[in-house]
């Protein structure tokens, strides 16, 4: 069975910094696709990035990128000049052949100012 | 504006009374799902339709049902709500680009 792990409940950074968050799963599946969802205080489930595991290149969306190991299976996030508003749950998330999501534990990313 | 909406946002109800939580998509997507979200659990998927009249079991299906009669309506339906479906749903929906978009979620108590 697929699972994802975060295995960084909370995580706490200065306005401005940048900051890692890590995410491994286990599939033996070789076409897939992986998510990162932000949700802030308000509860929205917001999506932050996404990547196509057949794809080589890093997907990276403004100050967000990935690390995308497929050997390793490994897709941490980067969030560069953090700000205030990326307080947040991050989630990251795994779909194989089907639409099903699965979805890891969360990390809690506190931006101070 | 491309969305997938949910009402109610907010829902106190008691034991036993049936209830329904509407989901509508506007971005024409094939596939739809629900999913409820509580503390330390993360989300687990409850049901999931491939498409119009399609719908399959998730993770936690157990007290719920469903019903896809319209492309973009997915209603969840709770027949006879008990204490321990108090949570907080969320719809997603889908096209074949992958990515979920999700409502805003329906926050519900069942006393």
């Amino acid at each position: 069975a697929q699972t994802v792990t975060q295995s960084q409940p909370e995580m706490s950074v200065q306005e401005a910094e940048t900051v890692t968050l890590s995410c491994t799963y286990d599939t033996s599946e070789n076409n897939y696709y992986l998510f990162w969802y932000k949700q802030p205080p308000s509860r929205q489930m917001i999506l932050v990035i996404r990547q196509e595991a057949y794809k080589q290149q890093n997907a990276t969306e403004n100050r967000f990128s990935v690390n995308f190991q497929k050997a390793a299976k490994s897709f941490s996030l980067k969030i560069s000049d953090s700000q205030l508003g990326d307080t947040a749950m991050y989630f990251c998330a795994f779909m194989s052949s089907n639409y099903q999501l699965i979805w890891g534990a969360g990390t809690k990313l506190i931006i101070k100012p | 504006e491309a969305q997938v909406t949910q009402n109610p946002r907010y829902l106190i109800t008691v034991t036993g009374k049936k209830l329904t939580v509407t989901c509508s998509q506007n971005m024409n997507h094939e596939y739809m799902s629900w999913y409820r979200q509580d503390p330390g659990l993360g989300l687990r998927q409850i049901y999931y339709s491939m498409n119009v009249e399609v719908t399959d079991k998730g993770d936690v299906p157990e007290g719920y049902k469903v019903s896809r009669k319209e492309k973009r309506n997915f209603p969840l339906i709770l027949e006879s709500p008990s204490p321990n479906q108090t949570s907080l749903y969320f719809c997603a929906s889908s096209s074949g680009e992958r990515t979920q978009y999700f409502g805003p979620g329906t926050r519900l108590l069942v006393l």
